[in-house]
């Protein structure tokens, strides 16, 4: 079965400077992997995902994630912080030869502080 | 693109009512919906997952009869929960995704008060 961890409940990082929330997980296949962001009652908002090919990934609002099949990490990181970045992100997996099901993490709350 | 709206957004209703959730693709049609459960500062916990024409597949724990979706069309998926109780007050959000793409698409959510 598949699972996500995001270590991490909260992540506190200085506008300007470079964040990363961290992510790893495990399938049993290979892995199709997401991020998203929440804002405060709001559904979720597609950032990236890696399906195959580089491994570094480039979304929306600047972020980028890198795919390492090694570590079993998929990393989300932005080079230099803004305050709007503040708000819930949840990675999330699903195996490739499975079912429609993409499993999440349960968030890290990213605090950009001005 | 890629939008997915629900309605309404926030409801209040009276132990033991009815309360419909609608979740539309405004863009797409989209083959496969997904209904999630979203208790404060927790994950996403999905419910069912909805084919268009096809009953829904519930995952273990979540009561059919309680919540009763319907993905009568290519656009449209509907989630009933039947004789509210305060219990289930939450925040229920859907999302969808077209045939043989790999990404859902998630809609604003649905705040659910149950008195």
């Amino acid at each position: 079965a598949q699972s996500v961890a995001q270590p991490e409940d909260q992540v506190n990082v200085a506008e300007g400077n470079p964040l990363t929330v961290k992510c790893t997980y495990s399938v049993s296949g290979n892995p199709y992997l997401f991020w998203y962001v929440q804002y405060p009652n709001r559904g979720l908002q597609f950032l990236l995902k890696y399906i195959t090919g580089d491994n570094l990934v480039k979304g929306s609002y600047g972020f980028e994630a890198e795919f390492n099949k090694s570590q079993t990490s998929f990393h989300l990181k932005k080079p230099s912080a803004l305050v709007s970045d503040s708000a819930l992100y949840f990675c999330a997996v699903r195996d490739h030869g499975g079912d429609d099901k993409i499993i999440f993490g349960k968030g890290t709350r990213l605090h950009i502080l001005p | 693109g890629a939008v997915v709206s629900q309605h309404p957004s926030w409801v209040i209703c009276k132990s033991g009512t009815s309360v419909k959730i609608e979740c539309r693709s405004l863009d797409f049609q989209a083959t496969t919906m997904f209904w999630y459960r979203q208790f404060p500062k927790q994950s996403l916990m999905l419910m069912a997952t909805s084919n268009e024409g096809s009953k829904a597949t519930y995952e273990q724990g979540v009561e059919k009869d309680k919540f009763l979706i319907n993905h009568a069309s290519l656009t449209l998926s509907t989630l009933t929960v039947t004789s509210a109780h305060p219990e289930d007050s939450s925040f229920y959000i859907c999302s969808a995704r077209w045939d043989y793409s790999d990404t859902q698409y998630f809609g604003p959510g649905t705040r659910l008060t149950v008195l």
